[in-house]
């Protein structure tokens, strides 16, 4: 079975910075990566997904994540940050085997100081 | 705008309750899914439905029983629930197969239980 670890709870950076978020998969063979955000109040929006090929994925607001086979990780970046980036930012994998059964990672929680 | 829509927004209800939890998407998606999301916490899978048919059942119990009476709606009963089933209820829907995915999530209903 497949399994997700975001190993940062709570991050806090300051408008304008960069961010990277960290994203770790445990799956016997290639899986489906995504990352979603949730603005309190609210379901979840898809920022991006990888299901194979350029392991350099663009999603949207600005957001990219890099596959990396070798180290089992689906980081998500940004190279500005602006406040209204502040939400709750969850990694997801599926199985290709299973495809409808996505497991969410714990999630980390994105504040953005002015 | 999000493109699956859940009625109501917020709903409380006494342990003695039936009500009844709706989804609807206009995507043509076959498959929709229902979630289930505590404070702080990522969402946790409950059922899913394929082609009108229950194909996942997460071990729910039995006082939460979905219902899914054409392609672009989906119920969830509630009948005898307890204060710990007071969350989030996410529905989500997406194309039915690997490389259909991902699935796009509405707003929620909030439940609370008195």
């Amino acid at each position: 079975a497949q399994s997700v670890t975001q190993p940062d709870i709570h991050i806090t950076v300051s408008e304008g910075a960069s961010l990277e978020l960290r994203c770790n998969y445990s799956y016997g063979a290639t899986p489906y990566l995504f990352w979603y955000v949730q603005s309190p109040g609210q379901g979840l929006q898809l920022l991006l997904k990888y299901f194979s090929g350029d392991t350099l994925v663009q999603g949207i607001k600005g957001f990219e994540a890099e596959f990396k086979r070798s180290q089992s990780s689906f980081n998500l970046r940004k190279p500005s940050v602006h406040w209204s980036d502040a939400a709750e930012y969850f990694c997801a994998v599926g199985a290709t085997t299973s495809y409808d059964k996505v497991i969410f990672g714990p999630g980390t929680s994105l504040s953005v100081i002015p | 705008d999000t493109e699956v829509t859940q009625t109501p927004k917020h709903l409380v209800m006494g342990m003695t309750n039936k009500k009844s939890l709706k989804c609807e998407q206009h995507m043509g998606h076959r498959a929709m899914y229902w979630y289930k999301q505590k404070a702080k916490k990522p969402p946790e899978l409950m059922f899913v439905y394929s082609y009108e048919k229950l194909s996942i059942n997460e071990s729910v119990p039995s006082r939460f029983s979905p219902e899914c009476p054409n392609s672009s709606l989906l119920n969830l009963h509630l009948h005898a629930l307890q204060p710990e089933d007071s969350a989030l209820y996410l529905c989500a829907s997406s194309q039915v197969g690997a490389n259909h995915q991902p699935q796009h999530f509405g707003d929620g209903t909030r439940l609370s239980i008195l």
